[in-house]
């Protein structure tokens, strides 16, 4: 089965820290996903990945940025972590068919 | 159904009653429909997908139905079960969105809650 891990289940930072989200898939996968789940929204796409070294913005880009030097490995970027970043985060990755796997999700909470 | 707004939208049955969660979806366009089980604390785990070619396809105690004359979707469940206690949630698949990939857009969640 794909495997999708998130590096931290739970994370507490403090408003304008720098913060990293990692992300790594374990098949091969060209495309990979940064999304946020709030209640009564649903999950936003924040910015996607088809290739090593390529990114393209999503719905929701404002704030983030994305690294992915390796196939294996999507990053999200925080710059200056803000109270309303506070979210469920959630990677997915995809082959060249259509199916998404999730990983576990990071809950980043900015006090 | 599905909905937008602070609160998810909940559906009580039964245990070993049949559930039907429905979903509108937005874009004629989409060509691919996904519906995903959503526990509490993990991330969205796959249960059936159906394309835009098909109205109807069935897994293991599960149905998904599509009627795209209305732009709607449905997730049935035989039998329910405790287990089966989560937020469920449809996607369509949006085709050529941006650079070489194609773009789910999710529903917000139905709450499913089974009552022993």
């Amino acid at each position: 089965d794909v495997k999708v891990t998130q590096s931290s289940r739970y994370l507490v930072k403090r408003t304008g820290e720098k913060v990293f989200l990692e992300c790594v898939q374990d098949m091969d996968h060209e495309n990979m996903f940064w999304y946020r789940q709030d209640p009564g929204l649903g999950l936003r796409l924040i910015y996607f990945s088809y290739d090593v070294k390529m990114k393209e913005k999503g719905d929701i880009p404002e704030g983030y940025s994305v690294s992915r030097e390796k196939k294996e490995r999507f990053s999200l970027i925080l710059e200056s972590a803000s109270t309303n970043q506070t979210s469920m985060y959630l990677c997915a990755s995809r082959s060249l068919t259509y199916g998404y796997t999730f990983g576990s999700g990071t809950r980043l909470t900015v006090v | 159904g599905e909905s937008v707004g602070l609160h998810l939208p909940t559906l009580s049955v039964q245990e070993g009653d049949n559930s039907i969660i429905n979903c509108a979806y937005s874009n004629s366009a989409s060509d691919y429909f996904i519906w995903y089980k959503q526990e509490s604390g993990k991330g969205p785990q796959f249960i059936i997908d159906i394309r835009s070619n098909m109205d109807k396809r069935q897994g293991q105690r599960v149905t998904v139905l599509l009627n795209k004359t209305v732009k709607h979707l449905s997730l049935q469940i035989a039998a329910t079960q405790p287990g089966d206690s989560a937020v469920y949630f449809c996607a369509e698949n949006m085709p050529n969105y941006g650079g070489a990939t194609n773009k789910l857009i999710f529903g917000t969640g139905t709450l499913l809650a089974v009552q022993p």
